[in-house]
Formats: C-alpha cells, sequence, structure tokens
C-alpha cells in the first residue's frame, strides 16, 4: 500500500466548475498535510496547508482534513484553466517527522 | 518570504563528470533542507535531508558516496552528483524549512536543477 495515494486523474472539468481533488495517507501519526500545484517544467509551489480536522479556505481553495478517515481534499472553486497543473498531496509527521510524502500527483485540466 | 533558489537552473554534462547544484534560502534561515529528484511523469522522491553543521541523512537505496551533499551555513546546501551517468539525468529540486517556523513542517521549493547527462 502506498502511503499517499491520490485519485489518479487526469481531472478534466470545465471552467468555472468545481475541481475535486483527493488524497489518503496510510501513517495515522502523522500531524501535517499540504497541497503542492506544480506546473509542467517547474518545482511544486505551496498552495495549502492544514493541521487540523475540518475545512481551510483560502481564496478559491479549500482543503478538508478527517483525520479518523486518513483523507485530505483539496476544492478548487471557479476553476480557470490557469489552475491547470499538477496537483501533489504531500503528509510529515507521524514516522517522518519533519520530512514530506508526496503522493503520485492528480493532473487537472480546466477547459475553457 | 521564503525564497528558495537554485543555481544552476539546467546543466549539461558528458558522462564521468562531477556536478555541484546550490541552493539558498535567500530571505530565512533553514536548518533543514531537502533534496528531491522528481523523474518524468512521476512525484517526487525523497534522496536526502541535510542539516546544518552535520552530515545529510539519506534514504534508503540513494548512494552517499554519489549524491555528496553539504551544508555548510544556515542559508547554503549543496548537493553534488558524482561520476554522473546518463541515468542521473534528473530534475533535481531542494527544499528549505524556517528556522523560526517552529513547530510546521511547511517545506519552501527552489526553482530546480534541469541536469542532462550525455
Amino acid at each position: 500500500q502506498k502511503e499517499v495515494e491520490q485519485n489518479s486523474g487526469p481531472l478534466s472539468v470545465p471552467e468555472g466548475a468545481i475541481a475535486s481533488l483527493n488524497c489518503t495517507y496510510s501513517d495515522r501519526g502523522s500531524q501535517s498535510f499540504f497541497w503542492y500545484r506544480q506546473y509542467s517544467g517547474k518545482s511544486p509551489e505551496l498552495i495549502m496547508s492544514i493541521y487540523s480536522n475540518g475545512d481551510k479556505e483560502d481564496g478559491r481553495f479549500t482543503a478538508q482534513l478527517n483525520k479518523a478517515s486518513q483523507y485530505v481534499s483539496l476544492l478548487i472553486r471557479d476553476s480557470q484553466p490557469s489552475d491547470s497543473a499538477t496537483y501533489l498531496c504531500a503528509v510529515a509527521g507521524g514516522t517522518s517527522y519533519g520530512k514530506l510524502t508526496f503522493g503520485q500527483g492528480t493532473i487537472l485540466t480546466v477547459h475553457p | 518570504g521564503a525564497v528558495v533558489s537554485q543555481h544552476p537552473s539546467r546543466v549539461i554534462c558528458k558522462s564521468g563528470t562531477s556536478v555541484k547544484i546550490e541552493c539558498r534560502s535567500l530571505d530565512f534561515q533553514a536548518t533543514t533542507m531537502f533534496w528531491y529528484r522528481q523523474f518524468p511523469k512521476q512525484s517526487l522522491m525523497l534522496m536526502a535531508t541535510s542539516n546544518e553543521g552535520s552530515k545529510a541523512t539519506y534514504e534508503q537505496g540513494v548512494e552517499k558516496d554519489k549524491f555528496l551533499i553539504n551544508h555548510a551555513s544556515l542559508t547554503l546546501s549543496t548537493l553534488t552528483v558524482t561520476s554522473a551517468h546518463p541515468e542521473d539525468s534528473s530534475f533535481y529540486i531542494c527544499s528549505a524549512r524556517d528556522l523560526l517556523a517552529g513547530g510546521t513542517t511547511e517545506q519552501f521549493f527552489g526553482p530546480g536543477t534541469r541536469l542532462t547527462v550525455l
């Protein structure tokens, strides 16, 4: 079983729609959760971090964390073509304190 | 804030040569820096954790004698790929944690170095 697993994608949504990205993790002791966006040929860019159960909103982005279900998600409202990228879920803490473990990424395409 | 730079951004070298990549935190101090490698269409794989003033900690399967890491100051870590071979061609990315960030584990990534070994 992969330590961090994301919905495989690719995910395609029309402009203006909500994109939903999902991630599960295996280390129940994990404490920190991140979503990174990576454009082709570029390095990852941090877009959201979440540390406690519930929702965290930042502009068009909402991260949701459910530690009991070992599940974290990212919602992108009013998706724009510029949101088209690979989204990486990363988890830290637990047995790998300080180190990030990345999921395989979900490719999102927002079409006009 | 939280800017991390890498140099060079792109390097092409001949097989058997060594390549040094620098990673700098520009506006914060980083006791810990991380080195990742990313092959095409794959996710980031952690190679090693670099701690200022001490030896790096390598992940399983990463040859420490091939990938030399030096973290001489709170703002600079270097990765040297020794005796590079074509299979070492990859996108190398560093990240850094802010010393003053306390318990958070946010990492800020450099722009990456694309290495091509001929």
